[in-house]
């Protein structure tokens, strides 16, 4: 069992719809998750944090935690183009580990 | 502000030649710095990890080594490429665990 697992994708969604992207972790004792955003070629961007359960909103940004269910995801409400790009989610335990990525297409 | 440089930004290197890649954090000080490598379309491999000055831990046993002579400075090295050493490779800083990671701007190696 991977560690942090993604769906690769694509998702694909139209401009101004709410894309949700999800990413399951197999150790429980995690206690830091994050959000990056690689756009093609270029190195990943951190865009969200999230340590403890709920929902954390940045802008229009949303990331959910649910330790019990091992279950993080993000929210990207009225999503633009700007937005097509991979998104990694990260948690760290001892160290940072990453998922293989979910590639989102935000179509006009 | 912290920045992180890294470079050079592209590299193509015949096999069986060295490697020599450089990482450096400016604004902070005791950064953990690490070395990840992101084959094409796949995820993001560990490489090595540093605390502190001269303190190298890797996770994965291959050609490459890395060094951090430098509170500041990470980089990473190979005296023989192989072809399967290709793809993008990233630094990254933090301030400790359960902090999130910057990545510097990578640099793509082709072996070729």
């Amino acid at each position: 069992q991977k560690e942090v697992e993604q769906n690769s994708g694509p998702l694909s969604v139209p401009e101004g719809a709410i894309a949700s992207l999800n990413c399951t972790y197999s150790d429980r004792v995690s206690q830091s998750f994050f959000w990056y955003r690689q756009y093609s070629g270029k190195s990943p961007e951190l865009i969200m944090s999230i340590y403890s359960n709920g929902d954390k909103e940045d802008g229009r940004f949303t990331a959910q935690l649910n330790k019990a269910s091992q279950y993080v995801s993000l929210l990207i409400r009225d999503s633009q183009p700007s937005d097509s790009a991979t998104y990694l989610c990260a948690v760290n335990t001892n160290d940072m580990r990453f998922g293989a990525g979910t590639r989102l297409t935000v179509k006009p | 502000s912290q920045t992180i440089h890294q470079w050079p930004a592209t590299l193509v290197q015949p096999v069986g030649s060295p490697l020599s890649l450089e990482c450096t954090v400016e604004g902070t000080s005791n950064p953990n710095l690490y070395w990840y490598r992101q084959a094409a379309g796949r995820g993001l491999q560990l490489l090595f990890y540093s605390v502190g000055i001269g303190q190298i831990s890797s996770e994965v046993p291959q050609n490459l080594s890395a060094s951090r002579p430098q509170d500041r400075q990470f980089i990473l090295s190979s005296k023989k490429l192989l072809l399967s050493d290709s793809g993008f490779y990233l630094c990254a800083w933090s301030l400790g665990q359960g902090n999130g990671y910057t990545f510097g701007s990578g640099t793509r190696l082709t072996v070729v």
